[in-house]
């Protein structure tokens, strides 16, 4: 089964400090990978997903931006946080069933990473 | 576009009683629903989920109850305790790559 790292594990940055979240999968390879935000007490907002190195779709228009280098390591970045960006980050996996006609499957979420914008 | 309700948004159940969360969704061609399970300052985890060609699936005090006519699915919690208190988020494909969350449904065990 695979594992997913996020680090930091809670960060706290100053209005308009850039921002740079990394995670990574172990154990499946080929895997779709999201990023999700979460305010305190809401449900999850999808803000970017990959299904593949190079390949992004976003789903929210604002300040952050996401890149995947790699093909288990996914990264999100802004360049000028705002106060609304604080929350709880979360990076989530849909490991790959294969390379073509994917079924739809739970994604599975890594620890999160806790944002405070000050 | 996909829309997915959740009900309740809070909960309070009797330790030992059972407890019921149901969704609705829009999208027909949705064909994967899971069901999330979020203690307090942690990661959501899948519990259980269901595939359309299936009514209904049970894992020991927890099933999931699938209506595709009506559009809607539910979580079933048997015999709850008090670790069950936690939000709970239904949530569905669209398409092969995303999933739509509803907006979570706090419940509370009372011992």
């Amino acid at each position: 089964s695979q594992t997913i790292h996020q680090w930091p594990a809670t960060l706290v940055q100053p209005v308009g400090s850039p921002l740079s979240l990394e995670c990574t999968v172990e154990g499946t390879s080929n895997p779709n990978l999201y990023w999700y935000r979460q305010a305190a007490g809401r449900g999850l907002q999808l803000l970017f997903y990959s299904v593949g190195i190079g390949q992004i779709s976003s789903e929210v228009p604002q300040n952050l931006s996401a890149s995947r280098p790699q093909d288990r390591q996914f990264i999100l970045s802004s360049k000028k946080l705002l106060l609304s960006d604080s929350g709880f980050y979360l990076c989530a996996c849909n490991p790959s069933f294969g390379t073509s006609g994917r079924p739809p499957g739970g994604q599975y979420f890594g620890p999160g990473t806790r944002l405070t914008v000050t | 576009g996909e829309n997915v309700e959740q009900h309740p948004s809070t909960l309070s159940v009797q330790e030992g009683d059972s407890a019921v969360i149901k969704c609705t969704y829009s999208d027909s061609a949705s064909n994967y629903f899971p069901w999330y399970k979020q203690e307090l300052g942690k990661r959501p985890q899948l519990i259980i989920d269901i595939r359309s060609n299936v009514g209904e699936k049970k894992d020991q005090r927890i099933a999931v109850t699938l209506n595709k006519t009506a559009k809607h699915f539910s979580l079933h919690i048997t015999e709850t305790q008090p670790e069950d208190s936690a939000v709970y988020f239904c949530a569905f494909n669209f398409g092969n790559e995303k999933l739509t969350f509803g907006t979570g449904t706090r419940l509370t065990i009372i011992p």
